[in-house]
């Protein structure tokens, strides 16, 4: 069965702090993984991830893939308050139409 | 904003009770996917079409079934509705079959 596993599930930090959220996944045919925030509704795209070792950076976040040891990370520098969110990582299979997600990890930035 | 909308935002309903949910994708995006997302379940696919056409399945109860209309946006139908079917659901899409864009969702509560 497919599997996406994210930790920690959940995480608190000073502003300011670096974070790092894991993704790790054993599907049967790997595409592609997404990275996705979600804060009160709608999951919002972040990155998306295809080949290993090509860092993703977007501001102050970023992500690499590592497709040999079958993880990912996404790192957030000088993190802010408005960072707090739930952080979703999907892996999309080759073929497949769906992705599968983990279970998230739940950041909190306290001022 | 992802560009995907959905309709109702909110919806209470009884159990037993058959309700509609419905999707607008991004223009140009013939792909849409229906997702629930619940608690205890993380979010979970539920069905993709593609251009009107049912593309691929996922853990969609008999008691629900979805539609694409010829100007692409999409309908879930759930019907028999237990306590258990509570949950938020989400509609995304794309253009092609890589990135997804999540709509808003509809938050759904079975009293």
């Amino acid at each position: 069965e497919d599997k996406v596993v994210q930790s920690p599930l959940s995480l608190v930090v000073h502003e300011g702090d670096t974070v790092t959220l894991n993704c790790s996944y054993e599907v049967t045919n790997f595409r592609s993984l997404l990275w996705y925030k979600q804060e009160k509704k709608a999951p919002t795209f972040l990155f998306m991830l295809t080949s290993s070792g090509i860092e993703k950076k977007s501001g102050r976040l970023s992500s690499i893939l590592d497709k040999k040891e079958l993880f990912s990370i996404l790192n957030i520098t000088a993190t802010q308050t408005g960072d707090s969110a739930v952080y979703l990582c999907a892996v999309r299979i080759q073929g497949a139409q769906k992705l599968v997600f983990g279970q998230g990890t739940r950041l909190t930035i306290n001022p | 904003d992802s560009g995907v909308t959905q309709t109702p935002k909110h919806l209470i309903t009884a159990t037993g009770q058959r309700v509609t949910l419905r999707c607008s994708p991004r223009s140009g995006d013939l792909s849409v996917y229906w997702y629930q997302q619940s608690l205890d379940q993380g979010l979970q696919f539920l069905i993709q079409y593609y251009n009107g056409e049912e593309r691929a399945k996922g853990n969609i109860l008999e008691r629900f079934s979805a539609q694409q209309f010829p100007d692409l946006h999409s309908e879930l139908n759930l019907s028999s509705l237990e306590l258990g079917d509570s949950a938020l659901y989400f509609c995304a899409s794309s253009v092609g079959e890589e990135t997804q864009y999540f709509g808003p969702g509809t938050r759904l509560l079975v009293l």
